[in-house]
């Protein structure tokens, strides 16, 4: 199985500023990777497909990068509405597998 | 617009058997490409998938509940059912379905990309005596 590692577990942070939750695959991806955002709650919301796509209807302040292991999402300026556990997931073999979560608080 | 809404007990007993429902709407398992499946997530936990059924009749499933779990698909009600047998209070938590899509993204692609762009409301599963 392909093991999917996020930093940091948790992350405290001000409106306005610029973030960025990293997320290592332990062998190389490619670029199959998504990003998921989940408020409590709720039902996670796709972000971003393979690495670096803005799912449709998704704020412009989202974005992703990387290919083979290392990836990132950045939220350029920090709304209210984006406190909240982030999880990148990966699709490039099965078993579909899940980062354990970043957990993002004022 | 894709909906989709899970269905089932909310408590059951160590040993028994759960069934969960995914009744869907806005697209059909019958359509080339299309996929539904099933992810979970403990109580203040990360997201485990479980699941999927194409709609070429191909099912994958998780390894560490391969021997327990059973996906199926029903065209003609727009379902998805998932069984889960010999339950453990380790099977808590919220059980979601999920519509997959799936396409070339990048140019560097060998085989089509899978994201999960539609879930639904989850269905709390609670395992106890």
């Amino acid at each position: 199985d392909i093991h999917m590692t996020q930093s940091p577990s948790s992350l405290s942070a001000s409106l306005g500023d610029r973030v960025t939750i990293t997320c290592r695959a332990s062998q190389s991806i490619r670029k199959y990777l998504n990003w998921y955002q989940q408020k409590p709650g709720k039902a996670p919301n796709l972000l971003i497909y393979g690495a670096s796509n803005l799912q449709s209807g998704v704020p412009s302040r989202f974005s992703g990068s990387g290919s083979g292991t290392d990836f990132a999402l950045t939220i350029g300026s920090l709304q209210p509405e984006d406190f909240a556990s982030y999880f990148c997931q990966q699709s490039y073999s099965y078993p579909y597998t899940f980062g354990q979560g970043t957990k993002l608080e004022i | 617009q894709i909906t989709l809404k899970e269905s089932g007990p909310t408590l059951v007993k160590p040993t028994q058997t759960l069934t969960l429902t995914c009744t869907f709407s806005g697209f059909s398992l019958s359509t080339s490409g299309v996929g539904v499946g099933w992810i979970r997530q403990p109580p203040g936990k990360a997201l485990e998938w479980l699941a999927l059924i194409f709609w070429d009749g191909d099912k994958r499933y998780g390894p560490s509940l391969k021997n327990r779990l059973t996906i199926t698909g029903d065209t003609s009600k727009n379902q998805a059912v998932l069984t889960l047998t010999n339950l453990d209070p380790v099977d808590t938590g919220t059980y979601y379905c999920v519509h997959r899509r799936w396409g070339y993204v990048d140019s560097g692609d060998h085989y089509p990309q899978s994201w999960f762009d539609a879930w639904g409301q989850g269905t709390r599963v609670t395992v106890s005596s």
